[in-house]
């Protein structure tokens, strides 16, 4: 089965500009995650959806962070205005009843 | 504040030896998930273990649980080169709605 995909790979921003990350979960998982990995550290989740509802973004700085769950499929994460603190690996993963499955990220490198 | 958090952080073995990592967390769980990341790739899942389990074996994996203590222990046996990475382990708490809380992680390097 394909396994989840993320792009861009690398993102490099100003601070205060805005950047969104793409997700397309495996088919068929309905529950989504976007989590936020600062080096060294593990990562953090942001926001949880079940097909296209939320579960959980008791984690997600609502003043600057957006996602959506188009059709309980794809998903969108974005960033608006960005800070130098949101640099970290941006990591989408996606499950059924089971274990996570991860992309390989987003890179952000906000200057 | 993270909820499980792992020892040793770093790790550093000869190829062939036994790597032994530990995970500590802090509120009662559903199960408890490893999973190992390559540098600069996503995470991979390993194995799961169940509160109501004391042990599993996948290959070269054991992973063990003890839920009064709460920890949680990873033995790769007859490590190799290619075992080099960074491990994690997760919890999910009870009645946690599947939300899956990671560890700060643990760098394994096993040296050829």
């Amino acid at each position: 089965e394909a396994g989840v995909a993320q792009s861009p790979r690398y993102k490099i921003i100003e601070k205060r500009q805005s950047v969104a990350f793409w997700c397309n979960p495996i088919s068929g998982h309905a529950t989504l995650y976007w989590y936020q990995q600062i080096l060294g550290q593990g990562p953090k989740l942001l926001i949880q959806f079940q097909n296209n509802g939320v579960v959980d973004d008791s984690q997600l700085p609502k003043d600057r962070f957006s996602a959506e769950r188009l059709k309980g499929v794809d998903s969108t994460l974005k960033i608006q205005p960005a800070k130098l603190e949101d640099s970290a690996v941006y990591l989408c993963a996606s499950s059924f009843l089971g274990p996570l499955h991860f992309g390989n990220g987003t890179r952000l490198t906000v200057t | 504040s993270q909820q499980g958090e792992e020892d040793p952080q770093a790790l550093s073995i000869q190829e062939g030896e036994n790597a032994t990592m530990n995970c500590s967390y802090k509120t009662s769980i559903n199960n408890l998930q490893w999973y190992r990341q390559n540098s600069g790739r996503g995470l991979v899942h390993l194995i799961l273990i169940r509160s109501n389990e004391r042990e599993k074996h996948s290959g070269r994996l054991r992973v063990t649980l003890d839920t009064s203590k709460k920890s949680s222990s990873l033995l790769i046996t007859a490590s190799r080169a290619a075992d080099t990475a960074s491990y994690f382990c997760a919890t999910v708490l009870t009645g946690a709605n599947s939300k899956l809380t990671f560890g700060k992680g643990i760098t394994l390097s096993v040296r050829p």
